[in-house]
């Protein structure tokens, strides 16, 4: 069965140092990927579309990869601020523009 | 920048009663979806809506589910008969033409089922 697996349920890291978070993915052929922050009672909001033809994606601080050998994605946020802290999903789409998530991870972000 | 917009934010009902939730997507897009958040776990995918009619549906989306648009900008999700189980934050998302577009998101409604 499909099954996407996001690297643990929490990450701690400093102020200013780069996050990255992982989503791999099992049984499953995307169209492309999606990440989105959620906060706690809000709907997700999205941050970056990588398409399955695509190796990388920026978009200020933010760096996705998109890697369908080994079907992973990495989330990397540099300079990373308090208000950073979030849960961030991973959501990967198919060719009927459906989306799966993963379960998502908690990043906190320390001063 | 255009959003989604959900009604009810909050829905508290009793078992059995029937619920509408509401949506506005943004204007121009075709895609609509429904999603929930079972509190704690992670975000599923109901049904997707497209050209006036249900394009793909899980399983969690049983007879008890409908969606319709009833006019240009409402989307709703109504369910007939609520369970306990049925408590959640559903979302409502829409998209533009083109598959490769991404979701946006609205602020979700909160269902309590008592």
């Amino acid at each position: 069965s499909q099954k996407i697996e996001q690297n643990s349920e929490a990450l701690n890291i400093q102020e200013g140092k780069t996050a990255t978070l992982t989503c791999n993915y099992t049984n499953y052929s995307p169209a492309y990927l999606q990440w989105y922050r959620q906060d706690p009672g809000r709907g997700p909001v999205f941050l970056l579309l990588i398409r399955e033809n695509e190796k990388e994606k920026r978009k200020e601080r933010l760096k996705v990869t998109f890697d369908t050998t080994l079907k992973q994605s990495l989330f990397h946020i540099t300079a990373s601020q308090p208000a950073d802290s979030a849960t961030y999903l991973c959501a990967l789409g198919d060719n009927a523009g459906k989306s799966t998530f993963g379960d998502g991870t908690t990043l906190t972000v320390k001063p | 920048e255009p959003e989604v917009t959900q009604t009810p934010s909050h829905q508290v009902t009793q078992m059995g009663q029937e619920v509408i939730l509401r949506c506005v997507p943004i204007s121009n897009h075709l895609y609509f979806y429904w999603y929930r958040q079972i509190l704690g776990q992670k975000v599923e995918f109901l049904v997707s809506f497209y050209n006036n009619e249900i394009s793909e549906k899980s399983e969690i989306f049983d007879d008890q589910f409908s969606v319709e648009r009833p006019d240009g900008s409402n989307f709703t999700l109504k369910i007939r008969s609520t369970k306990l189980e049925d408590s959640a934050m559903y979302f409502c998302a829409s998209k533009e033409q083109g598959i490769q577009e991404t979701q946006y998101f609205g602020p979700g409604t909160r269902l309590l089922v008592l």
